[in-house]
């Protein structure tokens, strides 16, 4: 099975800081990655696609890169309401998996 | 508008059987793919497995043995069967809409709680 290694486990940060979490794949997975945000008690939502694509509905201050294996979810301009745990998700082959999940938190 | 909504037992005994429904509504399970996924408290997410839209299913491979998917196309609802449980499937089970186009996962139920114990 493809490991995604997310990181930071978790972090904290203040209301219009700029975060970036990231995703680190055991081989390639070329840009079949998408990022999910999850609130306490809710189902996760996703915010990107294929690497760089934004999900409908989702602000544009949400991003999704990529360099080589490794991927990045950017948050420009944090707000309150993006507390909660991020995951990515590979898609490239069978078992999809996800990373372990970013615990955000806003000071 | 896309619905759906898991149902099922709250309190499962080790080495019993779980049965999930999945009820959906505003799309045909025949025209889309439906995923389950999973969540132990306070832990992280893990695929369960899929039917695709055509009737076919994957599971993770790690729970193949003991997993079966399945569908009633008639009243748009998939299955979740999945035996010989035991303390560590406890979690939440979740079923969730791909999206034709981008694959991924774009519509989700609000999930059902299922604790293993005696």
């Amino acid at each position: 099975d493809i490991q995604m290694t997310q990181s930071p486990a978790s972090l904290s940060a203040s209301p219009e800081e700029i975060v970036t979490i990231t995703c680190q794949a055991s081989q390639d997975i070329g840009n079949w990655l998408a990022w999910y945000q999850q609130k306490p008690g809710k189902s996760p939502q996703l915010l990107i696609y294929s690497a760089t694509s934004l999900a409908d509905g989702i602000p544009s201050r949400f991003s999704g890169s990529r360099s080589g294996t490794q991927y990045s979810l950017k948050i420009s301009r944090l707000q309150v309401e993006d507390t909660g745990i991020y995951y990515c998700l590979q898609r490239y082959s069978n078992p999809p998996t996800f990373g372990g999940g970013t615990k955000l938190e806003l000071k | 508008q896309v619905r759906l909504k898991e149902s099922g037992p709250r309190l499962v005994q080790p080495s019993q059987t779980l049965s999930v429904t999945c009820t959906v509504s505003g799309f045909s399970v025949t025209s889309y793919h439906v995923s389950w996924v999973r969540q132990p408290p306070g832990k992280g997410l893990e695929w369960v497995g899929a039917i695709w839209k055509g009737g076919s299913t994957d599971y993770n491979s790690a729970l193949k043995s003991r997993l079966s998917i399945s569908r009633d196309t008639s009243k748009n609802q998939v299955f979740l069967k999945m035996n010989s449980l035991q303390t560590d499937d406890t979690g939440t089970y979740y079923c969730a809409k791909h999206n034709n186009y981008y694959w991924y996962f774009d519509f989700w139920g609000p999930g059902t709680m299922v604790t293993v114990s005696s």
